[in-house]
């Protein structure tokens, strides 16, 4: 496997479901990021973790829970979600250097749809 | 707050130019950066400014302004490959990126 997997690509869950979503990045990166991306809206930035650390909660719903046990996987808990929620959920990887950090690679998304 | 403008959607020719504009209001600014995402696909980064200039990969060339707080992608020679949105993005003082909505760039034979 080589730059950032996720899985699973598609989910259907109903509002009563637990799920996770499951990202995996490859590059040795440092820091890593959850995006939400719908329709005709820019992505919105979720969550980062540096070194393991959550740095930003962004407002985001306590539905969503994170989890980055270590460097290389992070995880997205969802329960009790929303039909809004429904969206494309993209995880991203960069390298965080001296506070030099531009490029993050993205992984291919999770296609949720909450029923 | 944090704000990006890009254009929805642009429509060009093949072998055509096209120049793709992005303004933005931010708090903290330390660089302009550009993604391509196809349809179905993860946006993927293409470039990055943080000074003032044009910088030039292949094809593709970025600008930066940043006393107009504002960039611009230019793509040549367009291939019916390149149909694919296209996001700009700037990434302040504490490692948080801000996207702008996107512009779909359409490319016909």
């Amino acid at each position: 496997e080589t730059g950032v997997t996720q899985t699973p690509r598609h989910l259907v869950m109903g509002m009563t479901n637990k799920k996770s979503l499951k990202c995996e990045q490859h590059l040795g990166h440092n820091a890593m990021y959850w995006y939400k991306q719908s329709a005709k809206k820019p992505l919105e930035l979720m969550f980062v973790y540096s070194l393991e650390e959550r740095v930003e909660n962004n407002s985001v719903p306590s539905r969503f829970s994170p989890e980055c046990p270590n460097s290389s996987h992070l995880f997205l808990h969802l329960h009790t979600l929303q039909p809004e929620d429904s969206a494309l959920y993209l995880c991203a990887s960069s390298q965080e250097a001296s506070g030099f950090n531009y490029e993050q690679y993205f992984g291919p998304g999770t296609r949720l749809t909450v029923t | 707050g944090q704000s990006l403008e890009q254009p929805s959607e642009v429509t060009a020719v093949e072998g055509a130019i096209v120049q793709i504009n992005c303004t933005y209001q931010t708090s903290g600014f330390y660089g302009l950066s550009w993604y391509q995402q196809h349809d179905g696909g993860a946006p993927t980064f293409l470039s990055y400014n943080a000074l003032d200039g044009l910088e030039e990969t292949g094809r593709f060339s970025s600008f930066l302004s940043r006393s107009d707080s504002y960039g611009y992608l230019l793509l040549q020679e367009l291939q019916m490959k390149d149909s694919a949105s296209y996001f700009c993005a700037v990434r302040d003082n504490f490692n948080k990126f801000y996207f702008g909505s996107g512009t779909k760039l359409n490319v016909k034979p």
